[in-house]
């Protein structure tokens, strides 16, 4: 039983396209992020969501805009795809919202790697 | 500017004996460290984590060290294994107060370990 899942795993599409990935954590908890993977490896985090509420939004292109229909589910939409976009994006979730404390670690889903082309 | 850095990109030790990765950080407000541990084609899980009012915390095999006046953590596994195989990423947060500060998670660009048999 899968606890944070994320759809697609794989997505390559061409520059200039809007695509979507989705997210979903059967946790109970109530704060969800996206981070970014980019080709240097480095984990950064995009956007935080409490009970549906944005909490965190980094400095991202408004290109990029997260929705969270209910506290289990944070989907990110992509528009107008460029070729910097191509990096894994991974969802996580935990009971709190930020700072970390034992018992508030983040869970991370399997990431959904994006080539745009 | 990075405020996490590994600089070690990968590490190799042989079965049995200890390994040990390194992490510094450059900024003072940092409370509370954390280890995640990735393996190829999943999320990060959260391995370990210690506050900053703790020098050392152990969990089975797994032993991080923090050092706050030289900013630099370590986390020692002992005795390796080859299913320790995978990449270490060593994460911080902070809380300050005010200034917007959010706690998010800052994370190093990992650390690739291989444990041979």
């Amino acid at each position: 039983d899968t606890a944070v899942s994320q759809t697609p795993k794989y997505l390559v599409t061409q520059m200039g396209n809007d695509k979507s990935i989705k997210c979903e954590q059967n946790l109970g908890h109530d704060t969800m992020y996206w981070y970014k993977q980019d080709s240097k490896k480095f984990l950064k985090i995009m956007f935080s969501y409490n009970n549906k509420e944005l909490i965190i939004n980094e400095t991202v292109p408004n290109r990029f805009s997260p929705k969270s229909p209910d506290k289990a589910h944070l989907n990110l939409h992509i528009n107008s795809l460029e070729l910097g976009d191509s990096a894994v994006y991974f969802c996580a979730s935990s009971q709190e919202v930020p700072p970390n404390r034992p018992g508030n670690e983040q869970f991370f889903g399997p990431g959904t790697r994006l080539t745009v082309l | 500017d990075q405020q996490v850095k590994q600089n070690s990109p990968s590490l190799s030790v042989q079965e049995g004996r200890i390994s040990i990765l390194n992490c510094d950080y450059t900024n003072s407000m940092f409370d509370y460290f954390l280890w995640y541990k990735k393996y190829p084609a999943e999320g990060p899980t959260f391995l370990i984590s210690i506050s900053s009012i703790k020098d050392k915390n152990e969990d089975g095999r797994f032993t991080v060290f923090l050092n706050k006046s030289a900013k630099h953590l370590s986390l020692h596994i002992v005795p390796s294994q080859p299913g320790d195989s995978a990449v270490y990423f060593c994460a911080a947060s902070a809380v300050f107060r005010g200034s917007g500060n959010t706690g998010k998670l800052i994370f190093g660009q990992g650390t690739t370990l291989q444990v041979k048999p």
